[in-house]
């Protein structure tokens, strides 16, 4: 079974610019979920997806929106960017039941300059 | 609000030594948890993961606890080897509808040859 694989994997974009970023889940996972990871503060939860509806919300700016198809792949978009977002990006999968193990991709590398 | 400390910080021991990373809750109203490795620049490896209804869970050389009612979990690695070099968190999901998972800082565990 593939795994989640997340594209792209690094990216250098201009303060004031926006980005988006993609995710493909473990076929037949419903649920993806997006982190942000700095050396400052860590992984922290951005927001989840179940059957294309935002289920979970983290703490952070509107800036910050995301959205899943009908086959669940995800993206996750950053609109006017600041130097404070650069981090790594991952994602993680879940099948969305009992279980809810997550399954994370390698992450995408942002840079902001 | 959910935070989740891990100690220690970092550890770095010779190889063939069992050893304990812990971690802590302030709220032990956690209903999965979940043992991530990340090597540097990687994304997540899931290692464990321990439901509400269970204690503990293994894994070859890995044994995970987990006590709801002080709200801390414990990873044992036995007979560490320089392969098990990388920073360990755990995660706790915070809600019972979705994912929703709060990371400890981790540990950066170094097994010396």
């Amino acid at each position: 079974k593939a795994g989640v694989t997340q594209t792209p994997r690094y990216l250098i974009k201009t303060r004031g610019q926006q980005v988006t970023l993609s995710c493909s889940p473990i076929s037949g996972h419903r649920s993806v979920s997006w982190y942000q990871q700095t050396p400052g503060q860590g992984l922290q939860f951005l927001f989840e997806y179940f059957s294309e509806t935002q289920r979970n919300k983290g703490n952070f700016p509107g800036r910050f929106s995301g959205r899943q198809f009908s086959n669940s792949r995800s993206e996750m978009n950053v609109s006017t960017l600041e130097l404070g977002d650069s981090a790594l990006y991952l994602c993680a999968s879940s099948s969305g039941g009992l279980l809810y193990e997550q399954y994370f991709g390698p992450g995408t590398r942002l840079t902001v300059t | 609000k959910q935070e989740v400390t891990q100690i220690p910080a970092a550890l770095s021991v010779p190889e063939g030594e069992n050893l304990v990373l812990n971690c802590s809750f302030t709220d032990s109203a956690i209903y999965n948890l979940q043992w991530f490795r990340q090597d540097p620049g990687k994304g997540l490896t899931s290692l464990l993961l321990i439901q509400s209804s269970q204690r503990e869970q293994t894994s070859g050389r890995l044994n995970a606890s987990l006590d709801k009612s002080s709200g801390r979990s414990t990873l044992y690695i036995a007979a560490s080897q320089p392969g098990d070099s990388a920073t360990y968190l755990c995660a706790g999901r915070v809600n019972n509808y979705g994912q929703n998972f709060v990371f400890g800082p981790g540990t950066r565990l170094s097994v010396l040859p």
